[in-house]
């Protein structure tokens, strides 16, 4: 299957500071990324769906100004999460795929966990 | 009602016994459906994916889709202790157009030795 790259794979850091997440397609271009959050024994929450060359489409109850995409290229999308607070502690997953249209399947990269002290 | 819902477990299964996971969903328009595995702190990885209602068969891994019931399921013949996991049946809610899945809650699976 296709190869997506996430980075770092997990994080601590002190409530109120930045935290950027990478996510690369690392053998195919994606023009579409997204990003997930999962709590401990939840499921996977779609955050936002990064869009390469424009805007990033937020999912209701995800604060845009918080959670800051940036979909440069058709390789890399980067979440930041801005002013991190403990309740932000969370898994952090981007996914991609090779193929456009409704059967595409989707690859994930393995994750971050960030943990705001 | 939840968009798509799993009984969350945990289901015991005996090693070698068949698995049977199930999974319903509320949008009659949806056309693909998936099947991922997760082990604990990791990333979900693909097993199945399925379009068109009946069977499809994988290795040990059998998919089911019932579009009339809004029904997908997941069987995995000779369980082995390294199925162990939760697995998080995901439907896509856009029939066209961009890929946006929504998962159920995972169901977490144990087979005993």
């Amino acid at each position: 299957g296709a190869v997506v790259s996430q980075h770092p794979s997990w994080v601590i850091c002190k409530s109120g500071t930045s935290v950027k997440i990478e996510c690369r397609s690392l053998d195919f271009q994606a023009t579409t990324m997204f990003w997930y959050r999962q709590f401990p024994k939840q499921s996977l929450m779609l955050m936002a769906t990064s869009n390469e060359g424009s805007k990033a489409t937020y999912e209701q109850g995800v604060e845009k100004d918080k959670f800051l995409i940036n979909h440069a290229s058709l390789t890399l999308s980067t979440l930041t999460v801005t002013s991190a607070h403990p309740e932000d502690s969370s898994f952090y997953i981007c996914s991609a795929s090779p193929e456009i249209g409704a059967r595409e399947k989707l690859f994930f990269g393995s994750g971050t966990q960030l943990s705001v002290l | 009602q939840k968009e798509v819902e799993q009984n969350s477990g945990p289901l015991s299964v005996p090693e070698g016994a068949i698995a049977s996971l199930n999974c319903t969903y509320s949008d009659r328009v949806s056309q693909s459906f998936f099947w991922y595995r997760q082990y604990s702190g990791k990333s979900p990885e693909l097993i199945m994916s399925i379009y068109s209602n009946g069977d499809k068969e994988d290795g040990r891994f059998t998919a089911q889709l019932n579009k009339a019931s809004q029904y997908v399921s997941l069987l995995i013949r000779d369980s082995q202790p390294s199925d162990s996991a939760t697995y998080l049946c995901a439907v896509n809610m856009i029939p066209q157009g961009a890929q946006k899945l929504v998962f159920g809650q995972g169901t977490r699976l144990t087979i005993n030795p």
